[in-house]
């Protein structure tokens, strides 16, 4: 069975500071998918990025990386420099083969708040 | 390009009673996946369509949800009879078929669904 742990809830930070979300991930399968969506007040998750297990290559793009570590079973997401606007409920997920890649298993979410 | 629409935006009915609530997903997107999260849980896959056909309904509740997809377009998911714990927030994703097997999600905004 799949799970993800977003063990942080509620995360309150200040602009500019970095904050760092934990995503930590079950999975028995050896080809899986990673995912980070955001959730902005609006409700609509949007895609903020894809790794599959093969590529364990850190990413960057602009305020925002990504760390995955297969040997710790972890993605975590760092934001530099946070903005207001930063706002909103992350969700870390996972999916594996089967019927469907986009059969999603989440995570808890995580609230960032970021105050001016 | 509109993005995945659904309504309605907030239902609030009597338990026993009947609720639709309707999805259209990016037009030309093959693949239309619901989503559900109850208060304070995760998001929670319950199916799948690709075009008219239920690729995978592993993750519908009971048999009080009904979803369909005729013709391939547009997605209703009828709760019959509600009960209070159906109350959550329904979300639904789209994506092409030509994106890979793990191709990012389209959400959209979700259907609010309170059961008194």
């Amino acid at each position: 069975a799949q799970k993800v742990t977003q063990a942080q809830t509620e995360i309150s930070v200040v602009e500019k500071e970095d904050v760092t979300l934990d995503c930590v991930y079950e999975t028995r399968d050896t080809t899986y998918y990673l995912f980070w969506y955001k959730q902005p007040p609006s409700g609509e998750l949007v895609f903020l990025i894809r790794r599959n297990s093969f590529d364990e290559q850190n990413e960057i793009s602009g305020r925002y990386s990504w760390n995955f570590q297969k040997s710790t079973s972890s993605f975590n997401f760092t934001i530099t420099a946070s903005q207001v606007v930063d706002s909103a409920v992350y969700f870390c997920a996972l999916s594996g083969p089967g019927t469907s890649y986009g059969k999603l298993t989440f995570g808890q979410g995580t609230i960032l708040t970021v105050h001016p | 390009e509109a993005g995945v629409t659904q309504f309605p935006s907030h239902s609030v009915i009597e338990k026993g009673q009947t609720v639709t609530l309707r999805c259209d997903p990016i037009s030309g997107h093959d693949n239309l996946y619901w989503y559900r999260r109850v208060m304070g849980k995760e998001i929670k896959f319950l199916l799948h369509f690709v075009k008219e056909s239920k690729q995978d309904e592993s993750g519908m509740p009971n048999n009080r949800f009904l979803a369909e997809r005729t013709g391939g377009t547009y997605s209703t998911l009828k709760v019959q009879p509600a009960e209070l714990e159906d109350s959550g927030v329904y979300f639904c994703a789209s994506s092409p078929m030509d994106r890979g097997p793990a191709g990012e999600l389209f959400f959209g905004e979700g259907s609010r669904l309170t059961v008194l």
